[in-house]
């Protein structure tokens, strides 16, 4: 089945230590995007890819970074630098101009 | 900019009744408006979209949305609420003019009493 699916689905980073979150889609779509959520705030845009071998800085990139090396695979680190990053986080996918189509998300706890 | 606001938190409604979940939006020029929905611990799922045409949008589990123009509103609406419609809703707009990602609200939080 064609879809997004995002890794570990839980994980526990201590403080100081960068922690890498897969996401991979095989619905062949060009645009795929991180957010993160946090009670109450909604989704926020972390970064975003529109085409392989580029990406743009969201609302929220400090602390974070990302590659996207395939059309397929879109991974996220969440770096020491990231001064709060536990959070619910969300890889999505779109093909141009249509709905987003989201992973199951990935649940970062910090220890 | 685009904005999208969510004015409940927290929505509470009578299995069987209809439900209502607000949002109005703000663009600088045309838009395309979203409904997800997401359970917990969940991704978020697609339930409607306007992109043009029909001011009533049919989606996903019957719900649907009117998209109000004057008032900047796309409310999304169910005729007879059940149990399992309790969750978490998002709309979310994109300026057609803009790029290719959504602007999400906060979210509001049904909950359908039985």
């Amino acid at each position: 089945d064609g879809g997004i699916t995002q890794s570990p689905k839980y994980l526990f980073r201590k403080e100081g230590q960068n922690v890498t979150l897969s996401c991979e889609q095989n619905l062949n779509h060009d645009a795929m995007y991180w957010y993160r959520q946090d009670p109450g705030q909604g989704l926020r845009l972390i970064y975003y890819s529109q085409i392989v071998n580029d990406f743009q800085k969201g609302d929220i990139a400090e602390g974070y970074s990302v590659s996207r090396e395939k059309k397929e695979s879109f991974p996220l680190t969440v770096t020491s630098a990231q001064k709060n990053p536990t959070a619910f986080y969300l890889c999505a996918s779109n093909p141009e101009a249509g709905e987003l189509f989201f992973g199951e998300g990935s649940r970062l706890t910090v220890l | 900019a685009q904005s999208v606001a969510q004015p409940e938190d927290q929505v509470n409604v009578a299995e069987g009744n209809p439900l209502t979940v607000k949002c109005t939006y703000s663009v600088s020029g045309n838009p395309y408006l979203f409904w997800y929905v997401q359970y917990p611990n969940r991704g978020l799922q697609f339930l409607l979209k306007y992109i043009t045409g029909d001011n009533l949008v049919k989606g996903s589990y019957g719900f649907e949305a009117e998209f109000n123009k004057s008032q900047t509103s796309f409310h999304l609406k169910k005729p007879s609420a059940l149990v399992s419609d309790s969750a978490l809703y998002f709309c979310a707009v994109r300026d057609r003019a803009g790029a290719n990602n959504l602007f999400f609200g906060t979210g509001t939080r049904l909950t359908v009493i039985p």
